[in-house]
């Protein structure tokens, strides 16, 4: 089945400093890609969508200059947290269409835990 | 898109079938209805999806209502690494891919 490989797990990083998740789909091409934030005990927060070769559409309340996304081949999107602080420790799940048709399931990542100290 | 209520959270022995309901009674004829599930710090995994029909893979089966209002999620076997939140989350065609997840239900699995 499709797999979505998001990297890194875990990272802990120094509130003020910028760090870059990755989010690969292994077997097949997305020309979309979705970010999820959920804080604990929380559902899951779509934050934005992931056009390769275009710019990310941002939710509500999302800060575009904060959360950078890049979405440049066809199986690789990028999520930077600039000057990142406290209140964005979270964890970050990315996804990916796995099939061709518009109702084809979603399939998601293990996820990257970010600790800002 | 429609609104899902499910019950925030489910006991069931381990070797028993796990029911899971979700109700969707503002569901319009062209949204799916799609199951999936979190075991903790992870991913959300994908189950199963429908539209009118009932559905069985691997993991599950999924009962659909004539009147589509409703589905009930159907582990047939719950093992202990079935513990999990379960979504249930209807999208209509029209948003492409995006899902918008709810609370879910928290299924513990009991020995």
């Amino acid at each position: 089945g499709a797999v979505v490989s998001q990297h890194p797990s875990r990272v802990i990083c120094k509130s003020g400093t910028s760090v870059k998740i990755e989010c690969r789909s292994l077997d097949f091409q997305a020309t979309t890609m979705f970010w999820y934030r959920q804080f604990p005990k929380q559902s899951l927060m779509l934050m934005a969508t992931s056009n390769e070769g275009s710019k990310a559409t941002y939710e509500q309340g999302v800060e575009k200059d904060k959360f950078l996304i890049n979405h440049a081949s066809l199986t690789l999107s990028t999520l930077t947290v600039t000057s990142a602080h406290p209140e964005d420790s979270s964890f970050y799940i990315c996804s990916a269409r796995g099939g061709q048709t518009r109702n084809s399931p979603l399939h998601f990542g293990n996820g990257t835990r970010l600790t800002v100290t | 898109d429609a609104k899902t209520t499910q019950p925030p959270s489910m006991d069931c022995a381990e070797g028993r079938a796990a029911n899971l309901p979700c109700n969707h009674s503002t569901i319009s004829g062209n949204e799916y209805v799609y199951w999936y599930r979190q075991i903790h710090s992870q991913g959300p995994q994908y189950i199963i999806h429908g539209l009118k029909n009932n559905e069985t893979n691997e993991m599950a089966s999924l009962i659909i209502t004539e009147d589509r209002k409703s589905s009930t999620l159907i582990l047939p076997h719950a093992t202990l690494r079935d513990t999990a939140v379960y979504y249930c989350i209807v999208k209509p065609e029209t948003s492409g891919s995006r899902l918008t997840f709810g609370e879910g239900t928290q299924l513990t699995v009991n020995p």
